[in-house]
C-alpha cells in the first residue's frame, strides 16, 4: 500500500528560527510532492510542490527532495507565530491523484 | 469571491437521512475531487472526476455516491447518513503544470474552505 509518514509532533521551535518538517514516502514512482499549511478547521493551503532532486526555495520556504533515500522536507526560515499550523505532506500517486500524509503540527513560540 | 466554494458549512442531521454537500468552482479546472478529514487520519480520497463523463472511486466511496452536473459542480450524496461519517469534507480541483525542463506534468490540487458535517 502506498503511503505518505511524517511525524504528527508537536515540533515546537522559537521564532525566527528554522523549522524542519520533514515526510517519506513509499511509492518510488511519485514523481511529484507538494507540502500544504492547515489551520485548524481551515482548509488546506498549497505552500509548493517540487519534483527535481534537490532543493526549491519561495520566499522564506525551501523544499528538499531526495528520491533516492524517498524523502522530503520542508524548511520554514525565521518561523513566525502565524507559521504554527498543521503542515501536510502529499506524493502523487499516478493518474493524478495524491497519497496524504497525517500532517506534522508546528507551534512557533513567542 | 472565492474560487472553490462548498455549501452548506456547517451541517448536523440525524442517522438515516440523506445529505448532499454542494461544490462549485470559478478556477475552470476539469479535475474535482471529494475528501474527508478525520482527527489523525489526515484526508481520504471518497471520488474523484476528470471530467463530466468520467467519475471515479477514492479509498473509502462506500456509503458515497457522487454527482458532476457541469464542469463547474460537483455534489457529494450520503443516501443514509450515520454517525461515524462525522468529519470535515472538502472539495478540490486540480490544475496541470508542466515541469520545465525535466519534462511531464504535475496536478496541483485546490481546496474548498470545506465543510463540517456532524451526524447524530
Amino acid at each position: 500500500q502506498k503511503e505518505v509518514e511524517q511525524n504528527s509532533g508537536p515540533l515546537s521551535v522559537p521564532e525566527g528560527a528554522i523549522a524542519s518538517l520533514n515526510c517519506t514516502y513509499s511509492d518510488r514512482g511519485s514523481q511529484s510532492f507538494f507540502w500544504y499549511r492547515q489551520y485548524s478547521g481551515k482548509s488546506p493551503e498549497l505552500i509548493m510542490f517540487i519534483y527535481s532532486n534537490g532543493d526549491k526555495e519561495d520566499g522564506r520556504f525551501t523544499a528538499q527532495l531526495n528520491k533516492a533515500s524517498q524523502y522530503v522536507s520542508l524548511l520554514i526560515r525565521d518561523s513566525q507565530p502565524s507559521d504554527s499550523a498543521t503542515y501536510l505532506c502529499a506524493a502523487d500517486s499516478g493518474t493524478y491523484k495524491y497519497i496524504f500524509g497525517t500532517g506534522t503540527r508546528l507551534k512557533v513560540l513567542a | 469571491d472565492a474560487d472553490v466554494t462548498q455549501t452548506p458549512r456547517n451541517r448536523i442531521t440525524k442517522t438515516g437521512k440523506r445529505i448532499m454537500l454542494e461544490c462549485s468552482q470559478t478556477k475552470g479546472h476539469d479535475r474535482m475531487y471529494w475528501y474527508r478529514q478525520d482527527p489523525g487520519l489526515g484526508l481520504q480520497l471518497i471520488y474523484y472526476s476528470f471530467d463530466v463523463k468520467d467519475i471515479n472511486k477514492g479509498e473509502i466511496s462506500d456509503g458515497y455516491s457522487v454527482s458532476r452536473q457541469a464542469q463547474a459542480k460537483f455534489s457529494l450524496s450520503l443516501e443514509s447518513a450515520i454517525p461515524n461519517q462525522t468529519a470535515l469534507y472538502f472539495c478540490a480541483t486540480s490544475e496541470r503544470q508542466t515541469r520545465g525542463a525535466s519534462g511531464g506534468s504535475t496536478d496541483t490540487q485546490y481546496f474548498g474552505p470545506g465543510t463540517r458535517l456532524t451526524v447524530l
